[in-house]
């Protein structure tokens, strides 16, 4: 069945990078879009990025656009979420999720938490 | 963009209660909508997507439905299991926005 495990999460200073990978397996990698979702402590679900099956397509929200990038492996089967510039405001569970046709977002990771703090 | 917004944010009702939450789409999301289950400490769940079809698995208590710019979700008979956040999600293009959440739990 299909399984997302997310890693690479942390705590981590403002300003500072980090790189989220979220490994798949149990379906064909390469045939699905993927999302990135984040939830703040105690708050609601909030999109942050989508790629497309081939790679060739990526769509952020506008509170990450042109600090984070979502990409993707298809040797590795995993997908990436390098996140620049990190600021408190981006401290969150991270899911990865693959879509079904429509980019709903039908099977998702456990989360990854990460933290931004001096 | 789009905003996406849901009433109520939160409501209480007892078991085998029929309850409805509504989400509203800004302007036209062409049926591309999408609702969700988050229990508490666990991750979300896809209930519904084009507006009213059930994702396999679901039971068939939850329904969905679109009427223009507005969308329910109606749980027809409330079990404990399902008190939740229910979040509805634009989805077909982006951004994929998410709406503000509506908490069920039990009288």
């Amino acid at each position: 069945q299909v399984h997302l495990v997310e890693s690479g999460g942390g705590v981590v200073q403002p300003g500072r990078s980090l790189r989220l990978s979220c490994a798949a397996s149990g379906f064909i990698f390469s045939d699905f879009a993927m999302h990135w979702v984040r939830q703040a402590p105690g708050e609601g679900l909030e999109w942050v990025a989508l790629i497309s099956h081939d790679g060739g397509s990526q769509y952020y929200a506008d509170s990450v656009k042109g600090r984070f990038s979502i990409s993707r492996d298809a040797s590795k089967d995993t997908l990436y979420l390098q996140m620049n510039s990190l600021q408190a405001g981006d401290t969150a569970v991270y899911y990865c999720a693959r879509e079904r046709t429509g980019y709903y977002a039908s099977h998702w990771g456990q989360g990854i938490l990460v933290s931004v703090s001096s | 963009d789009i905003q996406m917004t849901q009433s109520p944010s939160s409501l209480s009702a007892s078991v085998g209660d029929r309850v409805t939450i509504t989400c509203r789409a800004s302007q036209d999301v062409n049926n591309y909508l999408a609702w969700y289950q988050q229990r508490p400490g666990e991750v979300p769940k896809l209930l519904i997507y084009g507006a009213s079809n059930l994702q396999s698995g679901v039971p068939s208590r939850f329904s969905g439905s679109a009427s223009g710019t507005d969308f329910s979700l109606t749980i027809s008979s409330l079990q404990p299991e399902d008190v939740a956040t229910y979040y509805c999600q634009r989805c077909g293009s982006a951004p994929f926005t998410f709406g503000p959440g509506t908490k069920v739990d039990l009288k």
